[in-house]
């Protein structure tokens, strides 16, 4: 089955500086990446998602890059705010989703 | 969202008892997953049911059953097989059955171990 692994654990970052998470998959079947960021004791909220016929993908202040070659996928926030901190989490889909173990994010006013 | 509804919020389960955690959504979707959330960990497929009727074994379904009589309800149980009860879980539900589309998720239940 599909394995994903996420780094890093943790993630400190100034506000206003860029934060990224990196994300590997095993199974080169996957097409379907989402990210999900979840707040303290909350539901995970979907902030981006990518297909594997597109290399990168923008909204805003998110962007996520996909390499299938090299079966990774990469989340970029820039300009990072106090809200921005949280739990983010990787998933990549062949018939059903599997997770990374997820980042904190923790960015310093 | 507001389309999926999980219930209770916290729960506590006595020694050798079977609790049944809520999922209802009112978004048409025809998939839903049952996941469990461990401290420090990801998200774990427990079971998913891609359409009425019909549902799959996932991950870590050992001490987990469920049932999809209706397309808004897939409720899950913890039965007293389950040795390690003590998580979040979060139901989520998907537009279609078989393609990959985003989840979207409840606001989970806390189970917790008298």
């Amino acid at each position: 089955g599909e394995n994903v692994e996420q780094h890093p654990s943790t993630l400190s970052v100034q506000e206003g500086d860029s934060a990224v998470i990196k994300c590997t998959y095993s199974d080169s079947a996957s097409n379907y990446f989402p990210w999900y960021k979840q707040e303290l004791g909350k539901r995970p909220q979907l902030i981006i998602d990518i297909r594997s016929n597109v290399g990168e993908k923008k909204d805003q202040r998110i962007a996520v890059t996909l390499n299938k070659t090299a079966k990774h996928f990469s989340l970029h926030i820039t300009e990072t705010q106090p809200e921005d901190s949280a739990v983010y989490f990787c998933a990549a889909y062949d018939y059903k989703l599997s997770f990374g173990a997820g980042t904190t994010v923790t960015v310093r006013a | 969202d507001g389309g999926i509804t999980q219930s209770p919020k916290y729960l506590f389960r006595k020694e050798g008892q079977n609790v049944t955690l809520s999922c209802e959504q009112n978004l048409n979707h025809d998939a839903m997953y049952w996941y469990r959330q461990d401290p420090g960990q990801g998200l774990r497929l427990i079971y998913y049911s891609q359409i009425v009727n019909d549902f799959q074994k996932g991950d870590i379904a050992e001490g987990y059953s469920v049932s999809r009589e209706k397309k808004e309800s897939f409720p899950l149980t913890v039965t007293s097989a389950q040795k390690n009860p003590t998580a979040f879980y979060l139901c989520a539900s998907s537009i279609a059955r078989t393609s990959n589309q985003p989840q979207h998720f409840g606001d989970g239940t806390r189970l917790s171990i008298l």
